[in-house]
């Protein structure tokens, strides 16, 4: 199966400079989403980006999809201590029926 | 509200008693899944569901169980839990397969002795 990989594995920065978190992915998608998860909680969407668009925004948060370099990069603006969670990169997979593939995560610590 | 939930949230058993956790779904969706996550491994999708009385196996299946008789539910079963079984579970539901954003469950922290 297909592996979703994120990096770096963790991030720490100072409340109000960018983050950057980066995903590697190994087979043809349909989509790729971000979700973020507070400590040991339930998953949130962010963002999901079509294998067909290059560029997505919402809000502070911007994603790029790669199709070719099979990768994808989330960049949080203006962090607040509040972003302070892990992010994930999730894709799904562009046979119909196949299992989604989640990475272990980046670990990003907003300092005040 | 829109939601998914899980039954128990936590769970401490021992090694071969059988147990269920429960998912519902409240927002019509047509595809639900079962992921566990351990540190350092993210999360791994155990069973999937299409839709009622759709199931297959995602990456991790041995030693779980699932059935889909209703749109809404989506029960894992783990008919002989095992010590390697001690994770944190994550029910999901989206309204199509692969189009869409997954709404998750707050998790069930399964501890087997």
């Amino acid at each position: 199966s297909q592996q979703g990989e994120e990096d770096p594995q963790a991030l720490s920065i100072q409340e109000g400079e960018n983050a950057t978190m980066n995903c590697s992915y190994k087979t043809s998608i349909n989509n790729l989403q971000w979700y973020r998860q507070n400590s040991g909680r339930g998953l949130v969407h962010l963002i999901l980006i079509r294998s067909n668009e290059r560029e997505k925004h919402s809000g502070r948060l911007r994603v790029t999809l790669d199709t070719s370099k099979k990768s994808s990069s989330l960049l949080i603006t203006a962090s607040r201590a509040a972003d302070t969670a892990s992010y994930f990169c999730a894709t799904a997979p562009d046979n119909y029926g196949q299992n989604f593939v989640f990475g272990p995560g980046t670990r990003l610590s907003v300092l005040p | 509200e829109a939601q998914v939930t899980q039954n128990p949230r936590y769970l401490i058993t021992v090694t071969g008693k059988k147990l269920t956790v429960t998912c519902s779904q409240n927002m019509n969706h047509e595809y639900m899944s079962w992921y566990r996550q351990d540190p350092g491994l993210g999360l791994r999708q155990i069973y999937y569901s299409m839709n009622v009385e759709v199931t297959d196996k995602g990456d991790v299946p041995e030693g779980y169980k699932v059935s889909r008789k209703e749109k809404r539910n989506f029960p894992l079963i783990l008919e002989s839990p095992s010590p390697n079984q001690t994770s944190l579970y994550f029910c999901a539901s989206s309204l199509l397969w692969g189009f869409n954003e997954q709404f998750f469950g707050p998790g069930t922290r399964l501890t087997v002795l």
